[in-house]
């Protein structure tokens, strides 16, 4: 299994630009989100899944999107991306239902926004 | 939103010291209480899941408890090593996890 694979890993951006940024799990987990990380902060979720077709607004939405469109993938959208948006971004997945069983991290997308 | 607190913030501690931290959430619609262990530049791994009120949790030198009634979990490392310097999240499955600010914890040799 490979896990939780997220890509690119690192990324430059200008100031209005657009990008997906991609999360694929293999595990069949039904609860997949994005996270991302601020200094002091710790991780605040962007968004979050609970299945395919279902998706909802966590702590920090505002200038992401997201969509769930396969059990697998979860890509997270940059609309107009701003100097606000430069951090590092993790994708975590998880079992759905079976409330023990934990988060497994992607390995992060550090994102840049000049 | 959800307000889950982490304390102490950061912690400095002896190599052989024992220390404990603090995760407190509000205790309406819990399924269970998520701890992991963060390192600089990596990605965080789970420690511990826990769902029933005074479960009590063990790996190695870590351990955990949780008190669903009063909405707090405490997290002690016996014998800290600096090998065990990180930063230490908590999270309640609400439906959603969000994670409170983490606690910093620091081993010196």
């Amino acid at each position: 299994n490979a896990g939780v694979t997220q890509t690119p890993k690192f990324q430059v951006l200008k100031t209005g630009q657009s990008m997906t940024l991609q999360c694929a799990q293999d595990m069949n987990h039904e609860y997949m989100s994005w996270y991302r990380q601020d200094p002091g902060m710790g991780l605040r979720l962007i968004h979050y899944s609970v299945g395919a077709g279902i998706t909802d607004q966590g702590e920090v939405p505002n200038g992401y999107n997201v969509s769930r469109s396969t059990t697998e993938d979860f890509p997270l959208r940059l609309l107009s991306a701003a100097p606000s948006q430069t951090s590092v971004y993790f994708c975590a997945s998880m079992h759905f239902g079976t409330y023990n069983s934990p988060l497994h991290f992607g390995n992060g997308t550090r994102l840049t926004v000049t | 939103i959800l307000n889950v607190e982490q304390s102490p913030q950061s912690l400095h501690v002896q190599e052989g010291d024992s220390t404990n931290f603090t995760c407190s959430f509000p205790s309406s619609n819990f399924y269970a209480l998520h701890w992991y262990r963060w390192e600089t530049a990596k990605s965080p791994e789970a420690l511990f899941v826990m769902t029933l009120n005074g479960d009590e949790k063990k790996k190695g030198r870590i351990s955990a408890t949780l008190n669903t009634k009063e909405g707090y979990s405490y997290l002690y490392i016996k014998g800290s090593q600096p090998e065990d310097s990180a930063t230490y999240l908590c999270a309640p499955n609400t439906d959603k996890l969000i994670f409170g600010t983490g606690t910093r914890l620091q081993v010196f040799p």
